[in-house]
């Protein structure tokens, strides 16, 4: 199974700040034949199912803020939010969809410094 | 309005069977793989399964393996995750979820199933 670590565990950022959270799978998520990483990204709210922000790596879900950016391939992936607002305190994960059983990172919780 | 909703969570001794369903509205259910994801107090999130459009593929997490079985109804919209010989450790909040190929983006709110003595 591929493994997903996330970093850091928790984050704390200051409001307007940029929060930056790392992911590392154990093997590569690139599909040679398409070029798409097979890598998304979740919020997730207390009380609340997660909610897709990115996939492929960095395409933005319909109706996410830009302030919202992934990035990376291969192994390595990063979620930046660009200026952070109150309402972006949460967990987020990774997770890849490249091969079945799929899997996530472990959660990084994001908070306002 | 896409919608996905659990139900058959429970309190449950270990060793017993529940039977979980996610009914489906609002999108052509039978296009896309469904998913099972669940969540233990307090922790991240863990997939545990997966069934392909028709039913004919079907993926699982090891530590499900061989206890719990993902199905599908397509003419009820439904998806169903039978769970036996439950163990303290399946206690959680299970999530269905549709697979668009591109992540997981449509999410029910959950059914808590607890393991308990």
């Amino acid at each position: 199974d591929i493994v997903m670590t996330q970093s850091p565990e928790s984050l704390a950022v200051s409001l307007g700040g940029r929060a930056t959270i790392n992911c590392k799978s154990s093997q590569s998520v690139l599909d040679s034949s398409n070029k798409k990483n097979y890598l998304a990204w979740y919020q997730q709210k207390p009380g609340q199912p997660p909610k897709l922000l990115i996939y492929w790596s960095s395409t933005r879900e319909s109706g996410v803020p830009d302030r919202f950016s992934g990035r990376g391939s291969g192994t390595d992936f990063t979620l930046t939010i660009s200026s952070l607002q109150a309402e972006d305190v949460a967990v987020y994960y990774c997770q890849q969809y490249y091969i079945s059983p799929q899997t996530f990172g472990q959660g990084t919780k994001l908070e306002i410094k | 309005e896409m919608q996905l909703v659990e139900s058959g969570g429970g309190l449950v001794q270990p060793g017993g069977s529940l039977r979980l369903s996610c009914a489906a509205s609002g999108f052509s259910f039978s296009s896309y793989w469904m998913t099972w994801v669940r969540q233990a107090p307090g922790k991240g999130l863990e997939w545990v399964a997966n069934i392909k459009l028709d039913g004919s593929e079907e993926y699982y997490v090891d530590s499900v393996k061989g206890r719990f079985t993902i199905s599908r109804d397509n003419a009820k919209n439904s998806l169903y995750l039978q769970m036996n010989s439950l163990r303290a450790e399946d206690t959680a909040v299970y999530y269905c979820a549709r697979d668009w190929y591109q992540g997981l983006d449509v999410w029910g709110k959950g059914t808590t199933v607890t393991v308990s003595s």
